[in-house]
């Protein structure tokens, strides 16, 4: 079954940076693109990029250009977002998810989420 | 960006009461290839969101029939026929035409 094993919560202190770890299983990675999504204590959805597995190649929102690196291991099926200069409004779950462009069906995105890692950032 | 826009952003329901909740987006979700990637997701406390709806109106394998969705363009909503206590969460919908992705505010579902 398909599945997503996020690393465990983090708490660090501002400036610093955080990598978080997302395990894929139960479906063929390269086959398919991951999404970063996080969500802030009581607020909404914010996605925050994408990588393509198979490429390495990522697409990241403007919001965290230049703060943030996705890259993915696909010997170990394991795709990573790292977030730097790291500033209490940082706080929030992060979430990873997965999508696809299929040359038939077209789009589908966010079918499958992990359990979310609980980044903390505070003095 | 495209911007997407819920409403109501609280919903007291009455167990077994219908439920709409309404989604705008700020430009037409119809893609180049002709489809219209809306989707709607629930979140449960305490939990990660679950997809719901795809594509607007296509139920996800396990979600319930009291669950539809409809509409095309830039206006789109989801309905619950008979709310169950178990419906109770937070409902966010999604555009997936445009990057970035984006999602609505949130509509907060609860029973009176």
């Amino acid at each position: 079954q398909v599945q997503f094993v996020q690393s465990g919560a983090e708490v660090k202190k501002p400036g610093a940076s955080v990598k978080v770890s997302c395990k894929a299983s139960g479906f063929t990675l390269t086959s398919y693109y991951i999404h970063w999504v996080r969500q802030a204590p009581g607020q909404g959805l914010e996605w925050m990029g994408i990588i393509n597995p198979s490429r390495g190649s990522t697409t990241y929102a403007q919001n965290f250009q230049g703060r943030v690196t996705m890259t993915s291991d696909t010997s170990t099926t394991t795709v990573y977002m790292e977030l730097s200069s790291l500033r209490p409004e940082d706080t929030a779950v992060y979430y990873c998810s997965r999508g696809r462009n299929d040359p038939v069906t077209g789009y589908s995105d966010f079918d499958y989420w992990g359990q979310g890692t609980l980044v903390t950032v505070s003095p | 960006d495209v911007v997407m826009t819920q409403s109501p952003l609280s919903l007291p329901v009455t167990l077994g009461q219908p439920a709409s909740i309404s989604c705008r987006s700020s430009q037409s979700l119809v893609h180049s290839d002709g489809n219209t990637y809306l989707y709607w997701f629930q979140q449960r406390p305490g939990q990660s969101p679950r997809r719901l709806i795809y594509k607007v109106s296509n139920r996800d394998s396990g979600v319930p029939d009291r669950f539809s969705g409809s509409g095309s363009g830039t206006d789109f909503t989801l309905k619950i026929s008979r709310v169950e206590a178990e419906d109770v969460g937070v409902y966010y919908c999604m555009q997936g035409t445009r990057w970035p992705r984006t999602f609505g505010q949130g509509t907060k579902l609860e029973i009176k």
